[in-house]
């Protein structure tokens, strides 16, 4: 196993449904995001992790919520979603955060579709 | 604001060279990242550029022109397997990364 794992690759959910999205990284890495990729827009940076601390929650709505409960592991909870929220979700690792220069190691996300 | 901008999609011939622009307005600015993510698949990283200059990688090379707020991705000797969409993402001042919205390139034989 390398890199950066997501599950699951995709994911159909009604809105009342609840559901998690998992991340592990392999690569001993210190921080860890959740980016939210729809079509033809930019990467959308929800959360950043750094040693297990968010540092970073860019007005995201409370239906999504993070947890990172060691620096290998991060997961996204979500409930209650609205049909806006389809999208590619992707995690992400690196060194650090908040330093320039460092580079990001993706997964190949979770897309996500919400009825 | 703060804003990245590249063209949405290109089309070019296997064998070819091509170029792939990004201008970029953030407030302060620590380098330029490009990244390449094939459909379906993780965004992988490129190059990372933060002095002005053209920086070589094999057939993949980047250019920064930080008074212009200005680079770009070449690819030469284009391969079917560089179709892919390319992420262009400046670092801003507090370290954040700015997006563009990717340019889709299409090979054709």
């Amino acid at each position: 196993e390398t890199g950066v794992t997501q599950t699951p690759r995709h994911l159909v959910m009604g809105m009342t449904n609840k559901k998690s999205l998992k991340c592990e990284q392999h690569l001993g890495h210190n921080a860890m995001y959740w980016y939210k990729q729809s079509a033809k827009k930019p990467l959308e940076l929800m959360f950043v992790y750094s040693l297990e601390e968010r540092v970073e929650n860019n007005s995201v709505p409370s239906r999504f919520s993070p947890e990172c409960p060691n620096s290998s592991h991060l997961f996204l909870h979500l409930h209650t979603l609205q049909p806006e929220d389809s999208a590619l979700y992707l995690c992400a690792s690196s060194q650090e955060a908040g330093t320039g220069g460092e580079k990001l190691f993706f997964g190949s996300g979770t897309q996500l579709s919400v009825l | 604001g703060q804003n990245i901008d590249q063209p949405t999609e290109m089309t070019a011939t296997e064998g070819a060279i091509v170029q792939i622009n990004c201008t970029y307005q953030t407030s302060g600015f620590n380098g330029l990242f490009w990244y390449q993510q094939h459909a379906g698949e993780a965004p992988t990283f490129l190059s990372y550029n933060v002095l002005d200059g053209l920086e070589e990688k094999g057939r993949f090379s980047s250019f920064l022109s930080r008074s212009k707020g200005y680079s770009y991705l070449l690819l030469k000797e284009l391969q079917m397997k560089d179709s892919a969409s390319y992420l262009c993402a400046s670092m801003d001042s507090n370290y954040q990364l700015i997006w563009g919205a990717g340019t889709k390139l299409i090979i054709k034989p």
